[in-house]
């Protein structure tokens, strides 16, 4: 399988500054099957990026993702109170299937 | 506006079978892929499998001898089954709509991904 591996693990921001996460696959994945979501507590993910560098819908401008073979990264422009939480990029491959990072959590500094 | 509805026991003994269903509104289940993941407790998020608009699975290799997804059209549902749990088996369970172009139907604009989710379903496998 696919091992995706995000870093780091913690990210202490203050809002207005930039946050850069990584994510690292075992080996090439797909652009078009690299997906980012974010999840705050007690909430279910919600899809922030598919396609490695499109945005789902409604999501806002300052998230924007880029990478291909086996380096992506999602990129917050300038954090806003409510960016603070875990976020997962997931990769999807027919055979055997589908892997999540192990999240990246963005926490207040 | 599409919904997801978890539905099962919160609670559920050691060998036995995890059973949730998933309740599909403003979308029919004939039309998508859907997906079943789940969150442990401290841990991140794990993918259980998923089926098809016509009802062929897709399983996670670790759980494939314990899992079945399917669907009921008539009912608009999709359903988990995951047999001889134990306490690793303890986690949030969502499910989600996926959207999914493969390689051979959509190249070069392929895609995966999940859109829709549940608000998920703490089951916890305890005597």
């Amino acid at each position: 399988e696919i091992v995706l591996t995000q870093s780091p693990g913690t990210l202490y921001l203050s809002p207005g500054e930039g946050a850069t996460l990584s994510c690292r696959a075992s080996q090439t994945v797909s652009s078009s099957y690299l997906t980012w979501y974010q999840q705050k507590p007690g909430q279910a993910p919600r899809v922030l990026i598919y396609g490695a560098s499109s945005r789902a819908t409604g999501i806002p401008d300052r998230f924007s993702g880029s990478g291909s073979g086996t380096h992506f990264t999602l990129t917050i422009s300038r954090l806003e109170p409510e960016d603070f939480a875990v976020y997962y990029c997931q990769q999807y491959d027919s055979s055997p299937g589908l892997t999540f990072g192990g999240g990246t959590k963005v926490e207040i500094k | 506006q599409v919904q997801l509805q978890e539905s099962g026991p919160g609670l559920v003994k050691p060998s036995e079978t995890l059973s949730l269903t998933c309740t599909v509104s403003g979308a029919s289940v004939s039309h998508y892929y859907w997906s079943w993941i789940r969150l442990p407790p401290g841990s991140g998020l794990d993918w259980i499998g998923h089926v098809s608009h016509s009802g062929g699975a897709s399983y996670n290799p670790s759980l494939k001898n314990r899992v079945t997804i399917s669907l009921d059209t008539s009912k608009n549902q999709f359903s988990l089954k995951l047999s001889s749990v134990t306490a690793a088996d303890t986690a949030m369970y969502y499910c989600t709509r996926v959207r999914y172009c493969s390689t051979t139907t959509c190249y070069p604009n392929y895609y995966y991904y999940m859109d829709v989710w549940g608000k998920g379903t703490t089951v916890t496998v305890s005597s």
